[in-house]
């Protein structure tokens, strides 16, 4: 089984809607990350959280927002999605030993 | 602001010959250093990592690190078709264990063909 896991893994919505991204992990660290990826952009960080009370936003939260449910799940939500939030969004945990981040499978948006 | 500059590619290698992907970094208090892999769609998934200077080999993988240049490579040798991707190189500020703000910092990758 994944130790990352993301639903949905595909996603068509259209503009103005509400959608919410879930990710839940199975490796037991408590640090967790969500970014965004676009072609020729590299990946790009929205929100991060160091625990369920702790929440941080990253270079690019404008638009989105996120709840640490447990320490097993983070969830990123567009509140009213845009086009220009079409992209490749991928959830990931860290090892606070090795400094090492482990990626979901990723979830394709696509905004009409 | 930190910056991690790769050069994007496509780097094109023949099968059998060794791959030499490269990458600056702007942050003098970058500690930490990974390789990812990712494929077209797909997740990136973790190579090596390495803190210290000097060369660190894993199988057919060896990276290189420079702090003093800012520096970090990954060698493949033997490439194999297989090897076809995009590499990330990625930065953390922090030490090892000594958690970390903010997460890692990547570059935009470069894209390796390995030619048959």
């Amino acid at each position: 089984d994944a130790d990352v896991t993301q639903t949905p893994r595909n996603r068509i919505t259209k503009t103005g809607k509400r959608i919410m991204l879930e990710c839940s992990q199975t490796k037991g660290h408590d640090r967790m990350y969500w970014y965004r990826q676009d072609p020729g952009l590299g990946l790009q960080l929205i929100y991060y959280s160091f625990d369920v009370k702790d929440i941080n936003k990253g270079e690019i939260s404008d638009g989105y927002s996120v709840s640490r449910q447990a320490q097993a799940k983070f969830s990123l939500s567009l509140e009213s999605a845009i086009p220009n939030q079409t992209a490749l969004y991928f959830c990931a945990t860290r090892d606070r030993g090795t400094d090492t981040q482990y990626f979901g499978p990723g979830t394709r948006l696509t905004v009409l | 602001q930190k910056e991690v500059e790769q050069n994007s590619g496509p780097l094109s290698v023949p099968e059998g010959a060794i791959a030499s992907l490269n990458c600056t970094y702007s942050d003098r208090g970058s500690q930490s250093f990974f390789w990812y892999r990712q494929y077209s769609g797909k997740s990136p998934e973790l190579i090596m990592f390495i803190y210290s200077n000097g060369d660190k080999e894993d199988g057919r993988f060896t990276a290189q690190l420079n702090k003093a240049s800012q520096y970090v490579s990954l060698l493949i040798r033997d490439s194999q078709p297989s090897d076809s991707a995009t590499y990330l190189c990625a930065v953390n500020e922090r030490s090892p264990s000594g958690g970390g703000a903010d997460g890692l910092t990547f570059g935009k990758g470069t894209h390796l063909i390995i030619q048959p």
